[in-house]
């Protein structure tokens, strides 16, 4: 069975520092991976995603993850945190032949200033 | 360019009583799939619909059923509520890969 753990329920950080949201994922195949951002009373938005290609993947508004075979992670960055990036933050990873997405628990990311 | 349209935004139920929730999804897009949002969790599938068929099933009774149109459009059913179905309810349309969320429908059973 597909998983995908966040090991962070909560992260912190000051405004223009790096972000690290990070995300360890079980499969028993290649996996595909993505990242989706959640803000208040919005709707899901996708970062980025894996799905084989290059194991470093850029994303929307200056993210970007590694796929680390070896470690089964797929963490997210962000060189410099904007107030604006304050939201939950899922790690998903896609499981079957109809691409059903699992969630993770979420990241809840805030910024201050 | 229309996205994943949800109705209605927002609901209130009693324990008991019967729901139906829509979902119009992106223009192109045939399958849709339906998750549930419980407060501080990550989405859960619910189940995923492709030529007006259920294809794919999550852990969800049998008091969650869907529909398909010929339109792609869908119906999330969910009948004789309990407290523990208050949710945000989310519909992702794709087509062949890449899914495309809807801003949900936030259920709230009382």
């Amino acid at each position: 069975a597909q998983s995908v753990t966040q090991l962070d329920s909560h992260v912190s950080v000051s405004e223009g520092t790096p972000v690290l949201l990070r995300c360890n994922y079980s499969s028993s195949y290649s996996p595909s991976l993505f990242w989706y951002v959640q803000h208040p009373n919005k709707g899901l938005q996708l970062l980025l995603k894996y799905t084989s290609a290059a194991t470093l993947v850029k994303g929307i508004n200056g993210f970007e993850a590694e796929f680390k075979k070896s470690e089964t992670s797929f963490h997210l960055t962000k060189p410099s945190a904007h107030m604006s990036d304050a939201a939950e933050y899922f790690c998903v990873v896609s499981s079957g032949g109809y691409n059903k997405l699992i969630f993770g628990a979420g990241t809840r990311l805030a910024v201050h200033p | 360019d229309a996205g994943v349209t949800q109705s209605p935004t927002h609901l209130i139920k009693t324990r008991g009583q019967q729901v139906t929730l829509r979902c119009s999804p992106k223009s192109g897009h045939d399958t849709v799939s339906w998750y549930q949002q419980a407060l501080g969790q990550g989405p859960q599938f619910i189940f995923q619909y492709y030529e007006e068929e259920e294809r794919q099933r999550g852990n969800f009774p049998d008091r969650f059923s869907g529909h398909q149109f010929p339109n792609y459009s869908s119906e999330l059913n969910v009948n004789a509520l309990l407290l523990g179905d208050s949710a945000l309810y989310l519909c992702a349309s794709s087509r062949s890969y890449g899914y495309t969320f809807g801003s949900g429908t936030r259920l709230t059973v009382v």
